[in-house]
């Protein structure tokens, strides 16, 4: 059965510390990782990874795909308290378009 | 632009009632997915319409929800009867292609099954 995990679960740290977060998967099939950010409601979209070992960067966030060990890291640096939020991880096979997700992993920043 | 809009925010019914769902996507969208998270789980897949047709119904629980999108347009999903462990968070999302990179999501229905 397909599925992605994510480690660790919650995370607290300070401002301006830099966080790495987790996602492996077992997916037959291999399409695309995605991760989300999901603050009070809507997940929103933050990264697509189709190849591996190429960095996707957005201001402090980045992420890369591994996929000879089936995983992906997403890194945020000098942390913010608005960063707070829970980081979904989401895999796509290439028979459908279901998104197979990750527990998520609770990010809290403290001030 | 809209976004991803669901009615209602939350919804409390009592074990054996008829709740329906709302969303309304993106205009423009063909592509509409219901998602759910019960609490302490991951989310998971319910179904996926692509216009009025439903492409893939294979997360759906059980006979008792029903996904509709007449006229392709906004869709509902009613669970009739509720159960306790229906309890949890609706999450509709669109897109506009459906091998595109980004789903757009919605706030969520949040769901009490008394």
């Amino acid at each position: 059965e397909d599925k992605v995990v994510q480690s660790p679960l919650s995370l607290v740290v300070h401002e301006g510390d830099t966080v790495t977060l987790n996602c492996s998967y077992e997916v037959t099939n291999f399409r695309s990782l995605l991760w989300y950010k999901q603050e009070k409601k809507a997940p929103t979209f933050l990264f697509m990874l189709t190849s591996s070992g190429i960095e996707k960067k957005s201001g402090r966030l980045s992420s890369i795909l591994d996929k000879k060990e089936l995983s992906s890291i997403l890194n945020i640096t000098a942390t913010q308290t608005g960063d707070s939020a829970i980081y979904l991880c989401a895999v796509r096979n290439i028979s459908n378009y279901q998104l197979i997700w990750g527990a998520g992993t609770k990010l809290i920043i403290k001030p | 632009e809209a976004g991803v809009t669901q009615f209602p925010s939350h919804s409390v019914i009592e074990k054996g009632q008829t709740v329906t769902l709302r969303c309304d996507p993106i205009s423009g969208h063909d592509n509409l997915y219901w998602y759910r998270r019960v609490m302490g789980k991951e989310i998971k897949f319910l179904l996926h319409f692509v216009k009025e047709s439903k492409q893939d119904e294979s997360g759906m629980p059980n006979n008792r929800f029903l996904a509709e999108r007449t006229g392709g347009t906004y869709s509902t999903l009613k669970v009739q009867p509720a159960e306790l462990e229906d309890s949890g968070v609706y999450f509709c999302a669109s897109s506009q292609r459906t091998s595109g990179n980004e789903q757009f999501f919605g706030p969520g229905t949040r769901l009490t099954v008394l």
